[in-house]
């Protein structure tokens, strides 16, 4: 049983540029989230999918931020007109979401880094 | 607004000892805590969590300690190792809403042989 996957693992783009980041999360997880860290700090959360409930996008930073789930797989999360205060590693997690167990298991990250 | 501080940037122990690490949060509303280990270039793994009805949970060489009205909680690592050298991060959901966690900045825990 893989992991959550992402790629690219590494990305570097101009300023202004559109970048799309993509997550494929364990199969059979319901539960999808995006989160961001920056240099020095801890994990920022960005957006979640919950099956067929509307997303939870409350931690977009804003409307250049946008994601998409196609069902229960694959998530896309793009970045337009990037700016430099865009880099991080960007982090995709999925839950099997039963009882009160939450737990989130994470793909191995996106670095982006925005010249 | 931080609502979960991890105060220690680093910390450094011997092989074999117990490291400690804290954890701080501010919201009254998170009734779940996680800890997560992330080494370098890997996404964060799931290390142990504990629920607000509990106020210790153990794993092997881990365990967690909550104190709820300090809004308090600790990892404790006994015995040491090499390989737990790692940045950990505590985080902390609420029932109430969408499961998202919240972060602290972490911890990078280095163990001396």
């Amino acid at each position: 049983g893989a992991g959550v996957s992402q790629s690219p693992s590494n990305k570097v783009t101009e300023k202004g540029k559109d970048v799309e980041l993509r997550c494929d999360p364990i199969s059979g997880h319901t539960a999808l989230y995006w989160y961001r860290q920056r240099l020095g700090q801890g994990l920022e959360f960005l957006i979640y999918f919950q099956g067929n409930s509307a997303p939870d996008k409350s931690g977009l930073p804003s409307d250049r931020f946008s994601a998409e789930r196609t069902g229960e797989s694959v998530s896309t999360l793009t970045i337009q007109r990037t700016q430099q205060e865009d880099s991080a590693v960007y982090l995709c997690a999925s839950s099997l979401v039963s009882d009160r167990v939450y737990t989130q298991y994470f793909g191995p990250g996106t670095r982006l880094t925005v010249l | 607004d931080q609502q979960v501080k991890q105060n220690s940037p680093s910390l450094s122990v011997q092989e074999g000892r117990i490291s400690i690490l804290n954890c701080d949060y501010t919201n009254s509303m998170f009734d779940y805590f996680l800890w997560y280990k992330k080494y370098p270039a890997e996404g964060p793994t799931f290390l142990i969590s504990i629920s607000s009805i509990k106020d210790k949970n153990e794993d092997g060489r881990f365990t967690v300690f909550l104190n709820k009205s300090a809004k308090h909680l600790s990892l404790h690592i006994v015995p040491s190792q090499p390989g737990d050298s790692a940045v950990y991060f505590c985080a902390a959901s609420a029932s109430q809403g969408a499961q998202k966690l919240v972060f602290g900045q972490g911890t990078r825990l280095t163990i001396n042989p």
